[in-house]
């Protein structure tokens, strides 16, 4: 099976309000993860991405963390914009291991309410 | 120049056809990636060229054909296409296979086959 899940298949929230993306995997040698965002109709567009050796990394309005110990990632948007509403993947590259290409996770659709 | 090229943006064919995909980088990427997306999944990787050298094919089967001409440009020859084809297809760039960095995603051809 995937080694990259989402807990959630669609999240709505408020305008304004903060957003929580989750994202499991299950594979202890992924050292490198990044969030994706994609809209309708266009390819995947980074959003911010960590390091294996990092559990937080912020950016702007968004902050990742990561904790290696239960396999959990996830993405914190804040204040939420109508612009904001898209899908959310999350990815990891496998170190070690002959295929070294980023696999995606399920997705999650947020859902902003004006 | 941060962008990566798909020409076209939207391609029908029959069965019996046979056509391709564009992909163009100029940001000096020397790994570059075929996915496949269909409706409401995750980009599925197919392909991963390095140093214009086919390094993964994920059991992709033989009607989809790759080329990396040069290190700037990524194809995807069709030929004799099921509907079950049909899907957003990505060229995605990154400075080095399976290093630790965003892959560059284009804004995807959207195939359909009838």
């Amino acid at each position: 099976g995937e080694s990259v899940g989402l807990h959630l298949p669609t999240l709505s929230v408020q305008e304004g309000d903060n957003s929580i993306i989750n994202c499991a995997y299950s594979n202890s040698a992924s050292d490198y993860f990044i969030w994706y965002k994609q809209e309708s109709g266009k390819g995947p567009q980074f959003i911010i991405d960590i390091r294996s050796n990092m559990d937080k990394r912020q950016g702007q309005r968004v902050t990742v963390l990561l904790n290696k110990t239960v396999k959990h990632l996830s993405l914190q948007i804040a204040a939420t914009q109508p612009g904001d509403s898209a899908v959310y993947f999350c990815a990891e590259n496998i170190r070690d291991t002959g295929r070294r290409a980023l696999t995606f996770g399920s997705g999650t659709r947020l859902q902003v309410q004006p | 120049d941060t962008e990566v090229t798909q020409t076209p943006k939207h391609l029908v064919m029959g069965m019996t056809n046979k056509k391709s995909l564009k992909c163009e980088q100029h940001m000096g990427h020397r790994a570059m990636y075929w996915y496949k997306q269909k409706a409401k999944k995750p980009p599925e990787l197919m392909f991963v060229y390095s140093y214009e050298k086919l390094s993964i094919n994920e059991s992709v089967p033989s009607r989809f054909s790759p080329e990396c001409p040069n290190s700037s440009l990524l194809n995807l020859h069709l030929h004799a296409l099921q509907p079950e084809d049909s899907a957003l297809y990505l060229c995605a760039s990154s400075p080095r296979q399976g290093s630790t960095g965003e892959l560059f995603f284009g804004e995807g051809s959207r195939l359909t086959v009838l």
